[in-house]
């Protein structure tokens, strides 16, 4: 398996504008998890979902954030309007939960609003 | 609800040094521990979990034992090697929620 897909890698955005950033989870995997790190503030949950539905959004910073989940091998997490305060580094991670599982993290967006 | 706990970094150690980074956690139920790598520009990745008291996980060298006693789940290493530097997330699911809680990390850094 290719691991967790993420994409783009890296994006540079100015201020009010949309950003989209994209995962591809772990085939098989019926929990997808968004997360944010920043230096200030580690690595904070933003949202998760459980074949495809949304369980708990109440890490979204603010209305400005929405995630999707179109189907088991997508999520989308949008921004709009971007701010400068959302630079940071966005993780998509997949698991199968329950315990003694492990989360299987993609590589990252590097996410800079100027 | 569950927390963890982790010592503060930076942690500079020299090449072949023995390092210990400690972790502590509070939870309901009897979860399972994990200890999580990020090198740079990277994603985390598991290094190493233990999933009841007294398992000892181990991988690369890095062995961290589940003390149910003590709820703690401290990740050692008897010669770090400058390959080594990255930060490191103790974590843990299956106690009150089966959704993971992560500590703030530990960032290490070894010299040659």
């Amino acid at each position: 398996d290719a691991g967790v897909i993420q994409s783009p890698r890296h994006e540079v955005t100015e201020m009010g504008q949309e950003v989209t950033l994209r995962c591809k989870p772990i085939s098989g995997h019926d929990y997808l998890f968004w997360y944010r790190q920043t230096m200030m503030r580690g690595l904070e949950l933003l949202i998760y979902f459980n074949n495809n539905v949304p369980i708990d959004d109440s890490g979204m910073p603010e209305d400005r954030f929405s995630a999707k989940m179109p189907n088991a091998s997508f999520s989308t997490l949008k921004i709009q309007p971007s701010e400068p305060r959302d630079s940071a580094v966005y993780f998509c991670a997949s698991s199968q939960l329950g315990i003694g599982y492990e989360q299987y993290f993609g590589p990252g967006t590097r996410l800079t609003v100027t | 609800g569950d927390s963890v706990t982790q010592m503060e970094g930076p942690v500079t150690l020299s090449e072949e040094a023995c390092l210990t980074i400690n972790c502590t956690y509070t939870a309901t139920g009897y979860p399972s521990l994990f200890w999580y790598v990020q090198y740079p520009g990277e994603g985390l990745q598991l290094l190493l979990k233990a999933t009841k008291a007294d398992d000892k996980g181990s991988n690369k060298g890095f062995e961290a034992t589940y003390r149910k006693e003590t709820t703690s789940f401290h990740l050692e290493k008897g010669s770090v090697q400058v390959s080594d530097s990255a930060v490191y997330f103790c974590a843990l699911s299956g106690g009150g929620s089966y959704i993971p809680t992560f500590g703030r990390g530990t960032s290490l850094i070894v010299h040659p």
